[in-house]
């Protein structure tokens, strides 16, 4: 079983839709939460970064950690055509950080 | 402030040749860590460079070898190519203020993209 799990879609909404975007993980030692955008042809750029259960928001990006249910989610409001790219997770302890296999999502005009 | 550059960006070649990747961090960032990315295994730690020292390494043959000069820029180098290869390899740099990047601010450079054939 792999720590961190992530469905790798693709996902494809029509613009203004809402996204949700999870991850699941088994280490109940992980103790940092991101998500980072990966547009095609490039590399990740983070996103979003919490270390503790709850939500946090920045702009219509929210991210939300749930640690007693060990699942991460990434709510997108009001999504663009920009906003068509892979999403992966990531989390981590004190000694590694993992990757999630990435959710690819298309929102479409 | 110029962001992580990495050369080159795409690479051919054969099984059982050796490659070398560069890539030079954001001006003032002493951490260089290397990801191997795949549509199967998405994004797979290979090792992290702190001052010239290997840190922390991931769970990849000995194929895989890295280094780090006095000016923070790294190389990665694999030898003996193999088909399973084939990858995009991804650079990141950051401070360096923690070990494993897990609370440090990561910054990817484009990456580049190698087929073994």
């Amino acid at each position: 079983q792999k720590e961190v799990e992530q469905d790798p879609g693709p996902l494809s909404v029509p613009e203004g839709a809402i996204v949700s975007l999870n991850c699941t993980y088994s280490n109940s030692a992980f103790q940092y939460f991101m998500w980072y955008r990966q547009y095609s042809r490039k590399g990740p750029e983070l996103l979003m970064y919490t270390y503790s259960s709850g939500n946090k928001e920045d702009g219509r990006f929210t991210a939300q950690v749930d640690k007693s249910s060990k699942y991460i989610s990434l709510f997108i409001r009001d999504s663009q055509p920009s906003d068509s790219a892979t999403y992966l997770c990531a989390m981590g302890d004190t000694d590694k950080l993992i990757f999630g296999t990435g959710t690819r999502l298309q929102v479409f005009p | 402030k110029a962001g992580v550059t990495q050369t080159p960006r795409y690479l051919i070649k054969t099984r059982g040749q050796q490659v070398t990747l560069s890539c030079s961090p954001i001006s003032g960032h002493r951490s260089v860590s290397w990801y191997q990315q795949t549509p199967g295994q998405g994004l797979q730690f290979l090792f992290e460079y702190f001052s010239e020292t290997q840190r922390n390494k991931g769970n990849f043959p000995g194929r895989f070898s890295g280094r780090q000069f006095s000016n923070s820029r790294s190389e990665m180098n694999v030898s003996t190519l193999e088909l399973g290869d084939s990858a995009l390899y991804l650079c990141a740099s950051s401070l360096g203020s923690t070990a494993a990047s897990s609370t440090d601010t990561q910054y990817f450079g484009p990456g580049t993209r190698l087929t073994v054939l």
